[in-house]
């Protein structure tokens, strides 16, 4: 079946990066946009951007242009997502999530998601 | 403050019909058809119900639809069960540098 495993849960400083690696399964991983979205605690949903697996282009929300990485390597089938500068508000749970849609438009909707791993930013 | 407008709250008994409104703009819901709905449960990821306004992935109740009127999306929820009660979220493709926004979520409550 379609699977998204993602890397454990980070601690880091405020000013560090964070990597999340994100292994697919079950599907053909360069045929689908591959998103990521956080979730601060207790509140709602935001969109960080995508990667495209097959040319490993890419679209960030404007928030996080130069500031958010997204990128993969199709070998092991695995994404990435690299925040810099990490500050206290950073503290979420980050999710990767696949197009629903193969080499759609990009915004047709996300399934199926990562577990999430959170990521906390504490001094 | 979310792009897209939800109620905070809903709520039904078993086997009553309830809807989630998602209020956008015409940079958004009302001008693309790139609309999605999500189920969420305490702790858990999302799950995708509704895609591109009304589609629904395969495995997910004929419970679930979703439809489109103006600036405004709904989803449905007819036949409410306990297991329907989590936290809801819409989201849409926007024009903007955005590209895609969510709503602030609705807690379904089943009574």
């Amino acid at each position: 079946q379609v699977q998204l495993v993602q890397s454990g849960a980070e601690v880091k400083k405020p000013g560090a990066s964070v990597k999340v690696s994100c292994k697919a399964s079950g599907y053909t991983f360069t045929g689908y946009y591959m998103h990521w979205v956080r979730q601060a605690p207790g509140q709602g949903l935001e969109w960080m951007g995508w990667i495209n697996p097959n040319s490993g282009g890419t679209n960030y929300a404007q928030k996080f242009q130069g500031w958010v990485t997204m990128t993969r390597d199709t070998s092991i089938s695995t994404a990435y997502m690299e925040l810099s500068r990490l500050r206290s508000d950073d503290t979420a749970v980050y999710y990767c999530a696949r197009d629903t849609v193969p080499m759609g438009f990009g915004a047709n909707g996300f399934d199926p998601w990562g577990q999430g791993t959170l990521v906390t930013v504490s001094s | 403050q979310s792009a897209l407008t939800q109620p905070a709250s809903v709520s039904g008994s078993p086997g009553q019909s309830i809807t989630i409104s998602c209020t956008g703009t015409s940079s958004d819901v009302g001008g693309y058809n790139y609309v999605s709905w999500y189920q969420q449960h305490p702790g858990k990821a999302p799950k995708l119900m509704i895609y591109d306004v009304s589609n629904r992935p395969s495995g997910v109740s004929n419970r679930f639809s979703g439809s489109k009127s103006g600036n405004t999306a709904s989803l449905t929820i007819s036949g409410l069960q306990a297991e329907d009660e989590a936290d809801y979220y819409c989201s849409s493709y926007t024009s903007s540098s955005t590209y895609v926004v969510f709503g602030g979520g609705t807690k379904l409550t089943v009574l």
